[in-house]
């Protein structure tokens, strides 16, 4: 069976700084799909960043970058350059060999940027 | 262009009465998914559909009952609703198995008294 891990319940962050949202995962699949969604405090998911287990380079989208560490089982989101429009629910998510159907998520980071 | 559309957004039962959720997308898109949301937990997956006709159960499907007659649309049910079965309730899409994202509805927060 497959696990999200999210062990940061809360996050604040000063606005324009930097901030790494820590997920780790376990699953005995050698192919797996790692995602960050965002969900705004309107509710709706919003898809923000997806990486492969058998990409090479981290993926990036805009602000934000995957740190994948396949070894440690991690995949961290950082987002650069905070903004107040960042302040939402972010959850992890996985999918084992590839399966959306299969997808799990973690319990979620709530951040919150201050001005 | 709607992309995933979900019906109604709100709504409020008795113990015991039945609902069905509606879920409608224009993408073409093969698979559709039903999850449902928690304080404090991560969306878990109720049922799901790999394509017109099928269905599958997911994580839990407990209560619950689906129908995709038609492609564009998956339907949840609820034929003898109760209090635990307060949540919110997200419909999602995708193209294919994966991998690749899902795009969600809106939510449709269900309370049951």
């Amino acid at each position: 069976a497959q696990k999200i891990t999210q062990t940061q319940p809360g996050m604040f962050v000063q606005e324009k700084e930097a901030v790494t949202l820590d997920c780790t995962y376990d699953t005995s699949d050698p192919s797996y799909g790692l995602f960050w969604y965002k969900q705004p405090s309107s509710g709706e998911m919003i898809f923000l960043i997806y990486q492969g287990s058998y990409d090479q380079q981290n993926a990036t989208e805009g602000r934000y970058s995957l740190n994948f560490q396949k070894a440690r089982k991690s995949a961290n989101l950082v987002i650069s350059a905070s903004q107040l429009g960042d302040s939402a629910m972010y959850f992890c998510a996985m999918s084992p060999n590839f399966g959306n159907e299969k997808l799990t998520f973690g319990t979620g980071t709530r951040l919150t940027i201050i001005p | 262009n709607a992309g995933v559309t979900q019906t109604p957004k709100f709504r409020v039962l008795k113990t015991g009465q039945s609902m069905t959720l509606l879920c409608a997308q224009d993408m073409n898109h093969e698979y559709m998914y039903w999850y449902r949301q928690d304080p404090g937990m991560g969306l878990r997956l109720i049922h799901y559909s790999v394509g017109e006709g099928t269905t599958a159960k997911g994580e839990v499907p407990d209560g619950y009952n689906v129908s995709r007659l038609k492609k564009q649309n998956f339907l949840l049910g609820l034929e003898s609703a109760a209090p635990s079965q307060t949540s919110v309730y997200f419909c999602a899409s995708s193209y294919g198995r994966g991998p690749g994202e899902l795009f969600f509805g809106e939510g449709s927060r269900l309370t049951v008294l």
